[in-house]
């Protein structure tokens, strides 16, 4: 059966301050991954999603980036972080083809301070 | 662009349906998906519809109808577990990639 991991589950950081959270998928090949942040009680935003590996696509302009070096692992870093950049951080996965079902990891919670 | 509306509240008696609607605006739909997420927890796949019609998983069931750009998704014999946040989504395709863009989400809050 297939596994997502994320870690950590919580994380606090300073502004200014980098920042590297991981993903990992077992159980499956060539996955399409995503991460996404949820800011409290409002829905998902979809920040990088993959293809394949060192193929990451933005949707939207910020001080993070992503990276897949592995085909079952990504990762979502920044230089330094800033206050609006707290949020519930989730990375999912699907199938490469019909991929009607996306799959989430636990979940990371970053507050800035 | 693309953009998706749905309640951002409702609240619901013990054993009773409620209906949760989703109205889209999007090019390349491909189809709409729910998902549901407890307070502090991972969102979760509940159902997906490609076509128009009616798809039913137990107590849950989804609707889509394509022309009207709107679905919605249906609680029956509601329970106390049923409180959550419920996302749909829209998958659309997106230069030979198929994205998935979440609503802003409806809290359900059932009551005794």
């Amino acid at each position: 059966s297939q596994t997502i991991h994320q870690w950590p589950a919580t994380l606090v950081q300073p502004v200014g301050s980098p920042l590297s959270l991981e993903c990992t998928v077992e159980g499956t090949s060539n996955p399409n991954l995503y991460w996404y942040r949820q800011a409290a009680g409002r829905g998902l935003q979809l920040l990088f999603y993959s293809v394949g590996i060192g193929q990451i696509s933005s949707e939207v302009p910020q001080n993070l980036s992503a990276s897949r070096p592995q085909d079952r692992q990504f990762i979502l870093s920044s230089k330094k972080l800033l206050l609006s950049d707290s949020g519930f951080y989730l990375c999912a996965w699907s199938l490469r083809w019909g991929h009607n079902e996306q799959f989430f990891g636990p979940g990371t919670r970053l507050t800035v301070l | 662009g693309q953009s998706l509306e749905q309640p951002s509240e409702v609240t619901a008696v013990e054993g009773a349906i409620v209906q949760i609607n989703c109205t889209y605006q999007t090019s390349g739909f491909y189809g709409l998906s729910w998902y549901q997420q407890h307070d502090g927890g991972a969102p979760t796949f509940l159902s997906y519809n490609g076509l128009d019609g009616l798809e039913e998983t137990g107590r849950f069931s989804s609707f889509l109808s394509r022309s009207d750009s709107y679905g919605y998704l249906l609680l029956q014999e509601l329970q106390m577990k049923d409180s959550a946040s419920y996302f749909c989504a829209v998958r659309e395709d997106s230069g030979g990639y198929q994205k998935v863009t979440f609503g802003t989400g409806t809290k359900l809050q059932v009551i005794p």
